[in-house]
């Protein structure tokens, strides 16, 4: 079974911290992904990453940056974390190819007070 | 850009009726698109998919998807609703971009089976 972990199930930062977020899938997939999931706006696309060290600029990269030394490991980071940016996060990797499905991890519920 | 569109925020159906949750596509070429399910404060879970050939999918927990090229549709089914359907569903495209593939989601339909 493919397996997509993420480092924290539950987080709570205050205003101005950095935060990181850690993805690591265990499928040798080319592809992965960070999103941030909040209601009524469904899934929107932050940042993806289709190889070592290559990213991609999602829909709403503003205030994220990422980091993929490793092919199993992307990480998300928020340099100044501010309270519009309480979310859910959900990380996600694939085979590159149209034709491969995606596959998430459980998600961090991210609170910045 | 590709797109998908969720046109129902929820659907109610009673255990046992059969169930639709709509979605409609806009691309540019071949469509390859997707349903996932999430249950409560979980991950998104892969259902089905359709990339070429029949216009019927079948997938995971006895969903099935209808792909219409001419209503530019792929709306996801089940002959016969449970109470452990109800979850929120979303409607994906795949997409190429500039170094890879992307899915573009729609905005979800929260789908409640009641008895």
């Amino acid at each position: 079974d493919v397996k997509v972990t993420q480092s924290s199930r539950y987080l709570v930062k205050r205003t101005g911290e950095k935060v990181f977020l850690e993805c690591v899938q265990d499928m040798d997939h080319e592809n992965m992904f960070w999103y941030r999931q909040d209601p009524g706006l469904g899934l929107r696309l932050i940042y993806f990453s289709y190889d070592v060290k290559m990213k991609e600029k999602g829909d709403i990269p503003e205030g994220y940056s990422v980091s993929r030394e490793k092919k199993e490991r992307f990480s998300l980071i928020l340099e100044s974390a501010s309270t519009n940016q309480t979310s859910m996060y959900l990380c996600a990797s694939s085979f590159r190819g149209l034709a491969h499905e995606q596959y998430f991890g459980p998600g961090t519920r991210l609170t910045v007070t | 850009a590709q797109s998908v569109a969720q046109p129902e925020d929820q659907v109610n159906v009673a255990e046992g009726n059969p169930l639709t949750v709509k979605c409609t596509y806009s691309v540019s070429g071949n469509p390859y698109l997707f349903w996932y399910v999430q249950y409560p404060n979980r991950g998104l879970q892969f259902l089905l998919k359709y990339i070429t050939g029949d216009n019927l999918v079948k997938g995971s927990y006895g969903f099935e998807a209808e792909f219409n090229k001419s209503q530019t549709s792929f709306h996801l089914k089940k002959p016969s609703a449970l109470v452990s359907d109800s979850a929120l569903y979303f409607c994906a495209v795949n997409e190429l971009t500039g170094g890879g593939n992307k899915l573009t989601f729609g905005t979800g339909t929260q789908l409640k089976v009641e008895l």
